[in-house]
């Protein structure tokens, strides 16, 4: 059973053009993270969500903005898209208890920009 | 700053042989290492971790403090393990820095 689920697979959209990425878990974990993961190179954590409080990673681009509305669902939004933006977006949840936690990921969303 | 390297992008053995996959970290606190694995058409997922001391699928990776290293290790590589494997360093509480991963391909 799927445990982080991220919709839509596989995205396309337009340069400049806004975008929302979704992931939900069934995990009911209070940790959610973000990752951009471009080919051949290692999973970039973007921001990640500890319940409500959002920590973004210093070297995030502003046009990238993440929502968490409740506990299960999270969203990336980048607001105006460029050709370097696209990649692989990884969720992941955790459950918040540091040395026994396991990231769970999602099968990711690949981002292609026209 | 926080760096994990994984110098091999690729590693082929032959079925049967030891298997050691190389990641070196850079952090001046205390470090928290994993390996994640990530086979084909599947999603990335936990192996292993250094607080656990476990052996898991045959695997084990040791935490070299000294020589900040990590290394993952299988004394004899079985077909299905072919994948791709990435080393992971927590930094701070929630702040996770993965290496470039390395391709395993166990030939028959």
């Amino acid at each position: 059973d799927a445990m982080v689920i991220q919709n839509p697979r596989y995205q396309v959209t337009q340069f400049g053009k806004p975008v929302t990425l979704s992931c939900s878990q069934t995990l009911n974990h209070n940790v959610m993270y973000w990752y951009q993961q471009k080919s051949s190179q290692a999973p970039k954590l973007l921001f990640h969500y500890y319940d409500k409080d959002f920590n973004n990673e210093a070297d995030t681009p502003d046009n990238f903005q993440s929502r968490r509305p409740n506990t299960s669902f999270c969203f990336l939004d980048i607001r105006s898209p460029g050709l370097g933006d696209a990649a692989m977006y990884l969720c992941a949840a955790e459950a918040g208890r540091r040395g026994t936690d396991t990231q769970y990921f999602g099968p990711g969303t690949r981002l292609t920009v026209l | 700053a926080q760096r994990v390297t994984q110098p091999e992008k690729l590693l082929s053995v032959f079925k049967g042989a030891p298997v050691e996959l190389k990641c070196n970290y850079s952090y001046s606190g205390s470090p928290e290492l994993f390996w994640y694995v990530q086979y084909s058409r599947q999603r990335l997922q936990l192996l292993l971790r250094h607080i656990s001391r476990e052996s898991i699928k045959g695997f084990t990776a040791d935490l070299n403090k000294g020589e900040t290293s990590f290394h993952l290790k299988k004394p004899f590589a079985q077909e299905e393990d072919s994948a791709m494997y990435y080393c992971a360093l927590r930094a701070n509480f929630n702040k996770f820095y993965f290496g470039s991963g390395t391709k395993l391909n166990v030939k028959p």
